[in-house]
């Protein structure tokens, strides 16, 4: 069964400085996607970056980076550069084909940027 | 539309009574799913949609939900005699059935029972 891990409930980070959100995946298939998305207060779901279980070189997207550690089935988000816009809820999540390629969403790390 | 459309995006009802909500997915996704959201909280998965089958209902909370899904396309999701801790946002998303699509969201129903 899949089980998506994140066990910081919640980060503040200065202005301007690098975050780093956990993240840890199980799953026995060898195909699956790790996906980050941001919920803003507003409510929006808003994807971020994904990685590939066969994707050799870790994602990045902008300011977005995702620390990809195969082996220990870790999928880090890394923020650098936080803006006070970054101030929200992050979702990591997980597809594959064992569960019929549901997303599972782990329990989320809120985000606060302090200026 | 070029997004997940969601309606109502908010609805207010009397304990009891019967709501239905509606989504929209991207036209050409075949893979549609509900999730629930209660304030602050993660998304807890409800029902995931295949075509118009329902492969996986195993996270709606009792039988008073119900989901379908018609032409492949628009699903309704009914709660029959709300109660107030169903009180939530109800997100839907749709895809593309493969472990490295991404789904998109709708803007979700602010569900309030009073």
């Amino acid at each position: 069964a899949q089980k998506i891990t994140q066990t910081q409930p919640g980060m503040f980070v200065q202005e301007k400085e690098a975050v780093t959100l956990d993240c840890t995946y199980d799953t026995s298939d060898p195909s699956y996607g790790l996906f980050w998305y941001k919920q803003p207060s507003s409510g929006e779901m808003i994807f971020l970056i994904y990685q590939g279980s066969y994707d050799q070189q870790n994602a990045t997207e902008g300011r977005y980076s995702l620390n990809f550690q195969k082996a220990r089935k870790s999928a880090n988000l890394v923020i650098s550069a936080s803006q006070l816009g970054d101030s929200a809820m992050y979702f990591c999540a997980m597809r594959d084909r064992s569960n019929d390629y549901k997303l599972s969403f782990g329990a989320g790390t809120t985000v606060t940027v302090r200026a | 539309g070029a997004g997940v459309s969601q309606s109502p995006s908010n609805k207010v009802t009397e304990k009891g009574k019967d709501v239905e909500l509606r989504c929209d997915p991207i036209s050409g996704h075949t893979a549609l799913y509900w999730y629930r959201q209660s304030l602050g909280q993660g998304l807890e998965f409800l029902i995931y949609f295949q075509g118009n089958s329902a492969p996986d209902k195993s996270g709606l909370p009792s039988d008073r939900f119900s989901a379908e899904r018609t032409g492949g396309s628009v699903s309704t999701l009914t709660i029959q005699r709300t109660q107030q801790e169903d009180s939530a946002v109800y997100l839907c998303a749709s895809s593309y059935r493969n472990f490295n699509e991404k789904l998109f969201f709708g803007s979700g129903t602010q569900l309030s029972v009073l």
